[in-house]
């Protein structure tokens, strides 16, 4: 079946500092992939996606590129804020008989803390 | 302003009760979905809808029911054979075609007492 894997959390880093959360998935087929964020007391909002191999997916200075041969997604900044002090989701979806709907596949989520 | 609204945010109810959270877009998306959130485990699909009157059972479908008898709504109904519904439930809705662009709602916190 299809599965996600994060890295562990909860991650506190400080001002400025590089952040790294890592994601690896198992999928049949040619999934696209994404990362989603959950602000406190928000719902899920897209942040950035990928939909085919070495794409690489872009916003608000986060960064992750599709590494089909080794089945990553790794969510990449270069300076975190304290704004971004979120819970961080990877996720995957598959394409079937080229349409797709939003049955995606979620990792268990990594919690983000960012300090002044 | 376009979006998802679920009510309500915050439901207690007592062991053996139906509970029905709603769900209602102005998106003009045609399909919708329900996920649970519990600490650690992600999201997991419940039910999901491509289009009006047509549902389909997700990965973790025991205990829950919806309908899809207009566009915009997609209710959950937690029933009394949920045998652990307390966690937080989230709807969301997508174009249909598209690749995976899930847009939320705020979420509804169920806790059975």
């Amino acid at each position: 079946g299809n599965s996600v894997t994060q890295m562990e959390g909860p991650v506190t880093l400080s001002e400025e500092a590089f952040l790294t959360i890592n994601c690896t998935y198992t999928a049949t087929g040619y999934p696209s992939l994404f990362w989603y964020v959950q602000y406190p007391g928000e719902g899920l909002q897209l942040l950035l996606k990928a939909t085919k191999a070495d794409d690489k997916g872009s916003n608000k200075g986060f960064e992750a590129t599709y590494r089909k041969e080794t089945t990553s997604f790794h969510l990449e900044k270069g300076s975190v804020q304290v704004s971004d002090s979120a819970v961080y989701f990877c996720a995957l979806g598959l394409n079937a008989g080229g349409t797709s709907y939003g049955k995606l596949t979620f990792g268990q989520g990594t919690i983000l803390t960012v300090h002044p | 302003d376009g979006g998802i609204t679920q009510s309500p945010k915050y439901l207690f109810r007592k062991e053996g009760q139906n509970v029905t959270l709603s769900c209602e877009q102005n998106l003009n998306h045609d399909a919708m979905y329900w996920y649970r959130q519990d600490p650690g485990q992600g999201l997991r699909l419940i039910y999901y809808s491509q289009i009006v009157n047509d549902f389909q059972k997700g990965d973790i479908a025991e205990g829950y029911s919806v309908s899809r008898e207009k566009k915009e709504s997609f209710p959950l109904t937690v029933t009394s054979a949920q045998k652990n519904p307390t966690a937080f439930y989230l709807c969301a809705s997508s174009m249909g075609r598209d690749t995976g662009e899930l847009f939320f709602g705020e979420g509804s916190r169920l806790t059975v007492l």
